[in-house]
């Protein structure tokens, strides 16, 4: 089944503790992202890959790390989280033919404590 | 002011009923309009999408996109219990090196009553 998977679905974690959300897809798409949804403010880019090695700030990256150093994998990295950083979060995923194609992940859950 | 503007409801409709969804932006090089359907605790999937201006109808959905008032719509025909969900809306710009992916609408939340 074509999909992508994140994990952990649900993270709780104590501010300063460094953590990785990991995102696959088995797709062989090109582009992959992660966005933060937050009441109010709906779904926010914060990093985005055009394909391995190539990655770029979103809408709002601070406080975020990502890499692509395979096609299929693309792991968000919070170095020291902040309560603020409470949300949730998705990875997506397209082909570069389907500019409207994107396939989302079900979602991660993290609380900041 | 945000680039995407749409109203986040709660809007509670009676089953059967024909549901409006809205949205305005303000780039207007925004050139793919995209409609995804959000269930509690899923993520988004994509209902529909629209390339430049027109309407697309696929079954009891249509959306539709009015570049010159900078204005996208979707219509709910016949709603259903099951079509109780989150619905966003979403644009793009396509051009070569683009740096910018999807930029979303907040959703709006709709709840449709047996």
């Amino acid at each position: 089944e074509a999909q992508v998977t994140q994990n952990p679905r649900y993270l709780i974690t104590v501010t300063g503790k460094k953590l990785t959300v990991t995102c696959s897809q088995n797709m062989n798409h090109e582009y992959m992202s992660w966005y933060r949804q937050d009441p109010g403010l709906g779904l926010r880019q914060i990093y985005y890959s055009m394909n391995v090695e190539v990655t770029d700030k979103g809408d709002v990256p601070e406080g975020y790390k990502v890499s692509r150093k395979e096609k299929r994998n693309f792991p968000l990295i919070l170095e020291s989280p902040s309560p603020n950083q409470t949300s949730l979060y998705f990875c997506a995923s397209r082909g570069t033919g389907r500019a409207y194609g994107y396939t989302f992940g079900s979602g991660t859950r993290l609380t900041v404590v | 002011q945000k680039e995407v503007e749409q109203d986040p409801g709660p809007l509670s409709v009676p089953e059967g009923a024909i549901v409006s969804l809205n949205c305005t932006y303000s780039n207007s090089a925004f050139q793919y309009f995209m409609w995804y359907r959000q269930y509690s605790r899923k993520g988004p999937e994509l209902l529909m999408y629209t390339y430049s201006s027109g309407n697309k109808e696929d079954g009891r959905f249509t959306a539709q996109v009015d570049k010159s008032s900078k204005y996208i719509s979707l219509f709910i025909r016949d709603s259903q219990p099951s079509d109780s969900a989150t619905y966003l809306c979403a644009m793009n710009v396509i051009s070569s090196g683009s740096a910018r992916q999807l930029t979303f609408g907040s959703g709006t939340q709709l709840t449709v009553l047996p």
